[in-house]
């Protein structure tokens, strides 16, 4: 157990539809990852928020949003939902800012399925 | 575009075998580079290098890291059933504004 905790397990939706998803880092931790893990494109960094503000982009699409709150946790908003979007989707978080000594640990992710 | 390539794209060995698996990376301003297993389910953290020559090593695992040339390796020695996982690497890059870039992963199968 990482100590980061990513909410729903599992979401099923409809194309158009739009979705939330949680995760709360490690206790301490400051930066929060999001990343997005399909079949065929691996692993893809999407966004880092640090201390509430965004650090670093990725590829995330415009269609996507994310922040982070004052107690740390984060949500990533994914709206106008099209089949390709289902994906596997993680949180990491680590203690600093992202920096070359710097760890991050993976949640269990969020499998959203858009129908 | 920064880019990293990982090979082999899959490796099926017995237990007991050593393997090698290679990172190799073009990045804008390189910062370090990780290795992750991941099985089934969220990758978890097996090494960070920044330096050279410089070997990490744990238990069964090893990795180095080549600067001049591009490349890491993970080698894992007298392999069993549980190493058998998909092995990412990642490199961070960037100046003010960091990034990570993944590997498409190495599929690595054990046999009994």
């Amino acid at each position: 157990d990482s100590g980061v905790t990513q909410t729903p397990k599992h979401l099923i939706t409809a194309t158009g539809q739009r979705v939330t998803l949680r995760c709360s880092p490690r206790s301490g931790d400051l930066s929060v990852y999001w990343y997005q893990q399909s079949l065929d494109q691996g692993l893809q960094f999407l966004i880092q928020y640090y201390n509430g503000e965004e650090r670093a982009k990725g590829n995330i699409l415009e269609r996507f949003s994310a922040q982070q709150f004052p107690d740390l946790h984060s949500e990533l908003n994914l709206s106008s939902l099209e089949l390709g979007d289902s994906a596997l989707y993680f949180c990491a978080s680590s203690a600093l800012i992202g920096t070359n000594t710097d760890t991050q640990y993976f949640g269990p992710g969020t499998r959203l399925t858009v129908l | 575009e920064d880019k990293v390539v990982q090979s082999p794209l899959s490796l099926v060995v017995h237990e007991g075998d050593t393997v090698t698996l290679n990172c190799s990376y073009e990045v804008t301003n390189f910062r370090s580079l990780l290795w992750y297993k991941q099985e089934k389910k969220a990758p978890t953290f097996l090494f960070m290098l920044t330096s050279s020559g410089i070997e990490k090593k744990s238990g069964r695992l090893s990795s180095i890291l080549d600067k001049k040339e591009l490349f890491s390796i993970l080698n894992i020695t007298a392999t069993q059933t549980g190493d058998s996982a998909v092995y990412l690497c990642a490199v961070y890059s960037g100046g003010s504004n960091y990034k990570l870039t993944f590997g498409k992963g190495t599929l690595l199968t054990v046999n009994p």
